[in-house]
C-alpha cells in the first residue's frame, strides 16, 4: 500500500513557464514533506520541505504549498530552466528522525 | 569529505555471491539510512541507524540482507547469496538527525547475474 503518490509518471512544460508536480499521500500522521530532484546516476538532491503546520514554503524559484484536508502537496517552479529536466521525488516522514517515505518520482521534461 | 560517499559506485555479482556495500556519511551527521531503489521506481526504505543503533530494519526485504555501523559512523549493507531480484541501486543517505533533510550518496548499482 503505497503512501506517497505520484500519479503523474511524466511532464512537459515549455522554458519559462510554470511546472507544477503534485503528490498525494494516505497517512495523515505524516508531518514534514519533502522534494527531492534526481538526475541520472546521481543520487537524489534535496530540494525543499514544508512542515504540516504550515501551507506554503517558498525558496527562489520553488515553492511547495501543502492542503492538508485533501492530503495534497504541490511543488510549483517558475519560471522553469532547462536544468529543471529531472526526476522529482515527493516524501514524507512521520517525525523529523524517522525514515522519509518517497513516492515513485515525476520525470520533467522541460522543453526548449 | 563534503557529502556521503559510497562504494563501490558499481557491483556486479554472480548469484549466490556475497557482497558488501560501504557508505560514509556526513561527518556528524547521527542518523543513517539505507534505501533500495529499483528501475523505474521511487527509493524504498530498508533499514535506518541513530549512531550505532539500529533502529528500524523494517524494510529487509529478507534475513539475506543485513546492515551495521559498529562505531556510529561508516555503516556496511551486506547481502548474502545474492539473487537476480537484489540488482537495484543501494542508496545510503544521512541526516543530523533534529533536521529532517537527508542527504544522499550516489548509489552503489548492484547487478546480480
Amino acid at each position: 500500500d503505497q503512501q506517497v503518490k505520484q500519479n503523474s509518471p511524466s511532464l512537459s512544460v515549455q522554458e519559462g513557464r510554470i511546472s507544477i508536480l503534485n503528490c498525494d499521500y494516505t497517512n495523515s500522521m505524516f508531518d514534514y514533506f519533502l522534494w527531492y530532484k534526481k538526475y541520472p546516476a546521481e543520487g537524489p538532491t534535496f530540494l525543499i520541505s514544508i512542515s504540516s503546520i504550515k501551507d506554503k514554503n517558498e525558496d527562489g524559484r520553488f515553492t511547495v504549498f501543502l492542503n492538508k484536508s485533501a492530503k495534497h502537496l504541490s511543488l510549483h517552479i517558475v519560471p522553469s530552466q532547462p536544468g529543471d529536466s529531472a526526476v522529482y521525488f515527493c516524501a514524507a516522514r512521520l517525525n523529523r528522525d524517522d525514515k522519509i517515505i518517497f513516492g515513485k518520482g515525476t520525470r520533467l521534461h522541460i522543453l526548449p | 569529505g563534503a557529502g556521503v560517499s559510497q562504494s563501490p559506485r558499481y557491483k556486479v555479482a554472480k548469484r549466490g555471491q556475497d557482497v558488501a556495500l560501504r557508505c560514509d556519511p556526513i561527518s556528524g551527521h547521527v542518523s543513517l539510512f539505507w534505501y533500495q531503489q529499483a528501475l523505474g521506481q521511487g527509493p524504498e526504505f530498508l533499514t535506518y541507524f541513530q549512531n550505532e543503533a539500529q533502529l528500524d530494519k523494517s524494510g529487509l526485504p529478507s534475513d539475506r540482507f543485513f546492515a551495521e555501523r559498529p562505531e556510529g559512523s561508516v555503516s556496511t549493507l551486506k547481502i548474502q547469496r545474492t539473487q537476480q531480484e537484489d540488482s537495484a541501486v543501494y542508496l545510503c543517505a544521512s541526516s543530523l538527525g533534529v533536521i529532517a533533510e537527508a542527504f544522499f550518496g550516489q548509489g552503489t548499482r548492484l547487478t546480480v547475474v
